[in-house]
């Protein structure tokens, strides 16, 4: 069965500062791969996706980008965190031919 | 307005039924989705309908789907305080990417 981690759980971290968040996905090749971000009493937005092994689409301009560098890792990353940062930030995949996501546990990212 | 629509909150005792509704803009959706997110938790797929569907029924869970009016609804049949959670209703549009709703947030009173 597949199963997908995140981590951290949790992360508390200053303004300016860098930021790598990791998504690994056991289970399934060729997912397809997303970043979602959830602001406090807010729905999902989605930030990026990846069809591939460095094939990075960008759903919205912000600070933070994305990587793929294999095909079950998804890497978020940020070289100078902002405040506006803070919220919880969920991982998904899906299997190629279809559209159902399947999400991870989610990070947990306050900036102060 | 909003691609997709939901009340934010609902409050319901333990043993009704609860019904959460959604309205979306797209028309092309192939499928919808209901996901279930507890307190500080990743996002649980609860059960999704194809679009050609009017109805499915999955134990405690029955989706009604309304394409004419572009309305989906979630009914729970004997809530139980552990289905307290926040549910969000979900679209694809083909582009690879779901489109979620803000979320209502289910409150089950015992």
């Amino acid at each position: 069965s597949q199963t997908i981690h995140q981590w951290p759980a949790t992360l508390v971290q200053p303004v300016g500062s860098p930021l790598s968040l990791e998504c690994t996905v056991e289970g399934t090749s060729n997912p397809n791969l997303y970043w979602y971000r959830q602001a406090a009493g807010r729905g999902l937005q989605l930030l990026f996706y990846s069809v591939g092994i460095g094939q990075i689409s960008s759903e919205v301009p912000q600070n933070l980008s994305a990587s793929r560098p294999q095909d079950r890792q998804f890497i978020l990353s940020s070289k100078k965190l902002l405040l506006s940062d803070s919220g919880f930030y969920l991982c998904a995949w899906s299997p190629r031919v279809e559209e159902t996501q399947y999400f991870g546990p989610g990070t947990r990212l306050l900036v102060l | 307005g909003e691609d997709v629509e939901q009340s934010l909150f609902l409050s319901v005792r333990e043993g009704d039924s609860s019904v959460i509704n959604c309205t979306y803009t797209d028309s092309s959706s192939t499928y919808l989705y209901w996901y279930k997110q507890e307190p500080g938790a990743g996002l649980q797929l609860l059960t999704y309908i194809f679009s050609n569907m009017d109805m499915k029924q999955d134990q405690r869970l029955t989706v009604l789907l309304n394409k004419k009016d572009k309305h989906l609804s979630l009914r729970i049949a004997d809530t139980q305080t552990g289905d307290s959670a926040i549910y969000f209703c979900a679209y694809d549009t083909g582009r690879r990417a779901l489109t979620f709703g803000s979320g209502t947030r289910l409150q089950v009173q015992p």
